[in-house]
């Protein structure tokens, strides 16, 4: 069955350190992917979204995602993180179904 | 663009009254909205799709007479959580897209129920 795993539930870093959020999904192909963040008691916002092509994906608010076919993996990266950056964020993965499985989230903390 | 409004944000009933949950595609139609139902400190989970104009496809364990979805225009879908109970308490948000592939969902901002 196809799954979006999110390895580490809770994340805490310091202001203006980097960030790199893991995301592995389990498809027989490749499937569209994904990034959301939820700021508490919010919907979902887009960050960004691979479907094709470059596997760099460059998203809002400086976050960027690299899909490695061969680790099957869809990693979140910012190289400094912001306090406003302290939010849930959600992996996705979108079948040819068009339904989108998410991970279970990593709750990410920032000190400053 | 691609804004995505739900009504109300949040509700607190009696047990066994009916809640109707409004979602709106304010800026673009919708052929295809999405109802999803996240408990504290979990992920999102699908409880129906709708297309606009036809019945609405329930997931798995998801009870379709509980749940009533209505997508009656391209820009209106509503999820009426019948009979409420307090294990209905939850947050309930849902999504909207253009195409079927190829097109990202929009999220709304979410609408808290707390069944009394």
């Amino acid at each position: 069955a196809q799954s979006v795993t999110q390895p580490d539930i809770h994340i805490t870093v310091s202001e203006g350190a980097s960030l790199e959020l893991r995301c592995n999904y389990s498809y027989g192909a490749t499937p569209y992917l994904f990034w959301y963040v939820q700021s508490p008691g919010q919907g979902l916002q887009l960050l960004l979204k691979y479907f094709s092509g470059d596997t760099l994906v460059q998203g809002i608010k400086g976050f960027e995602a690299e899909f490695k076919r061969s680790q099957s993996s869809f990693n979140l990266r910012k190289p400094s993180v912001h306090w406003s950056d302290a939010a849930e964020y959600f992996c996705a993965v979108e079948r040819n179904t068009d339904k989108l499985i998410f991970g279970t989230g990593t709750r990410l903390q920032v000190f400053p | 663009g691609a804004v995505v409004s739900q009504h109300p944000s949040w509700v607190i009933c009696k047990s066994g009254t009916s809640v109707k949950i409004e979602c709106r595609s304010l800026d673009f139609q919708a052929t295809t909205m999405f109802w999803y139902r996240q408990f504290p400190k979990q992920s999102l989970m699908l409880m129906a799709t709708s297309n606009e104009g036809s019945k609405a496809t329930y997931e798995q364990g998801v009870e379709k007479d509980k749940f009533l979805i209505n997508h009656a225009s391209l820009t209106l879908s509503t999820l009426t959580v019948t009979s409420a109970h307090p294990e209905d308490s939850s947050f309930y948000i849902c999504s909207a897209r253009r195409l079927r592939l190829g097109e990202t969902q929009y999220f709304g901002p979410g609408t808290r129920l707390l069944v009394l």
